[in-house]
């Protein structure tokens, strides 16, 4: 059974400084996906990883794949109030058509 | 414009009451998903289907039904048989590397 953990579950931070999302998963998986949902809303996708390696930036989100660790994780630079949110990593085997996710962590971003 | 429809937003359902919860896309998407959401839980897989007529459970199916008579329409009725439906429920399709989600149907048991 594919499981996906994340950590930390809560993050409080202040405005200007940075923090990383972990994201750690138990079976091999090509797939990776970030998403951002804001209270009371549907999810809105970040990033997708597709190989060893890759990493994606956006703005002040950089994420990465270690496929080899079954590490993700979701780096925020210089946070921002309007970072907040909370970000799900999603792994999907291949051909399987299914995500499975993780709890979730529920970003505060303090003035 | 393209985009998955989920209605309604807001649905309240009596003890015993089966409920059906409505998915359209127009993105030409084989793949659809219903997922369901709790406070701290993250997403939870209840039925997907890859193809038109054909679906599967996924991990929490007990007290749910769906069907694909349609590649637009995955409709999913919450039955009396399961007997904590209260959550926020998403609909999903997918197709290549990435799944696209409905606004949402928030699903209260009265």
């Amino acid at each position: 059974e594919l499981k996906v953990e994340q950590n930390p579950l809560f993050l409080s931070m202040q405005e200007g400084k940075n923090y990383t999302i972990y994201c750690n998963y138990s079976t091999t998986s090509d797939r990776l996906y970030w998403y951002r949902q804001d209270p009371g809303k549907s999810l809105e996708s970040l990033f997708v990883l597709l190989s060893n390696g890759a990493v994606k930036q956006e703005g002040r989100l950089m994420a990465s794949l270690d496929t080899k660790a079954r590490l993700s994780t979701l780096h925020i630079t210089a946070a921002v109030h309007d970072l907040s949110a909370t970000y799900f990593c999603a792994v999907d085997i291949v051909g399987n058509y299914k995500l499975t996710f993780g709890k979730g962590t529920l970003l505060t971003v303090n003035p | 414009d393209g985009g998955i429809t989920q209605s309604p937003k807001y649905l309240f359902r009596k003890e015993g009451q089966n409920v059906t919860l409505s998915c359209e896309q127009n993105l030409n998407h084989d793949a659809m998903y219903w997922y369901r959401q709790d406070p701290g839980q993250g997403l939870r897989l209840i039925y997907y289907s890859q193809i038109v007529n054909d679906f599967q459970k996924g991990d929490i199916a007990e007290g749910y039904s769906v069907s694909r008579e349609k590649k637009e329409s995955f409709p999913l009725t919450v039955t009396s048989a399961q007997k904590n439906p209260t959550a926020f429920y998403l609909c999903a399709s997918s197709v290549g590397t990435e799944a696209f989600f409905g606004q949402g149907t928030r699903l209260t048991v009265v």
